[in-house]
């Protein structure tokens, strides 16, 4: 797949359980923060977002929490599936320069098993 | 899928030859970027353009020259290429430079796998 190759840290759960990924970020002057998942032979794509005014989102199956004291955000995964697997990736918005980039943390890569 | 596409998937290329990766997104959107995606830094932005401006070139070698002739199309020429630059190059475009919020999120390719020898 596209992302093999990243020399990433990797999370191994069972199919059924949950996953919890974590991310620190670091600029504490964030305002806005975005999980993306990466499937083999794909680009990142968006899974959920958070500002930085909430401490917690949910979507469907996915929640993210955010810890501002701490610059640390995660993703949970209820009942975690085979189609789970992928590499996760937190951004957060930088918005030196006048306009907004994506900041990309390392990535952490889920695998589920059976 | 997305809506960007990215031709080649897959390039080889040695260190003399000149290649073009190409990029086009059907989203009317009015801000494409280039992202190098290797093992050292997983998503490391190279170059945002907007309306077919360029607005950032974070430290690029001049060895790879973008060109944005309309906000649909995005291109990044290669020359005399390294085997360091060996890496997924990843093409993402969004809305515009000014939100990134929500659905103003970028949306990405599916990437071109460049080997350079």
């Amino acid at each position: 797949g596209e992302s093999v190759g990243l020399h990433l840290p990797t999370l191994s759960v069972q199919e059924g359980d949950n996953s919890i990924i974590n991310c620190a970020y670091s600029n504490s002057a964030s305002d806005y923060f975005i999980w993306y998942k990466q499937e083999s032979g794909k680009g990142p794509q968006f899974i959920i977002d958070i500002r930085s005014n909430m401490d917690k989102r949910q979507g469907q199956r996915v929640t993210v929490l955010l810890n501002k004291t701490v610059k640390h955000l995660s993703l949970q995964i209820a009942a975690t599936q085979p189609g789970d697997s992928a590499v996760y990736f937190c951004a957060e918005i930088n918005s030196s320069g006048g306009y907004n980039k994506l900041i990309f943390g390392a990535g952490t890569r889920l695998a589920v098993h059976p | 899928e997305t809506g960007v596409t990215q031709t080649p998937r897959h390039l080889v290329m040695g260190m003399t030859n000149k290649k073009s990766l190409k990029c086009e997104q059907h989203l009317g959107h009015n801000a494409m970027y280039w992202y190098k995606q290797s093992a050292k830094k997983p998503l490391e932005l190279m170059f945002v353009y907007s309306l077919e401006e360029r607005v950032e070139n974070n430290s690029v070698p001049s060895r790879f020259s973008p060109e944005c002739p309309n906000s649909s199309h995005l291109f990044l020429h290669l020359h005399t290429l390294q085997p360091e630059d060996s890496a997924l190059y990843l093409c993402a475009s969004s809305q515009d430079l000014l939100r990134l919020r929500g659905t103003d999120t970028q949306y990405f390719g599916p990437g071109t796998r460049l080997t350079v020898l």
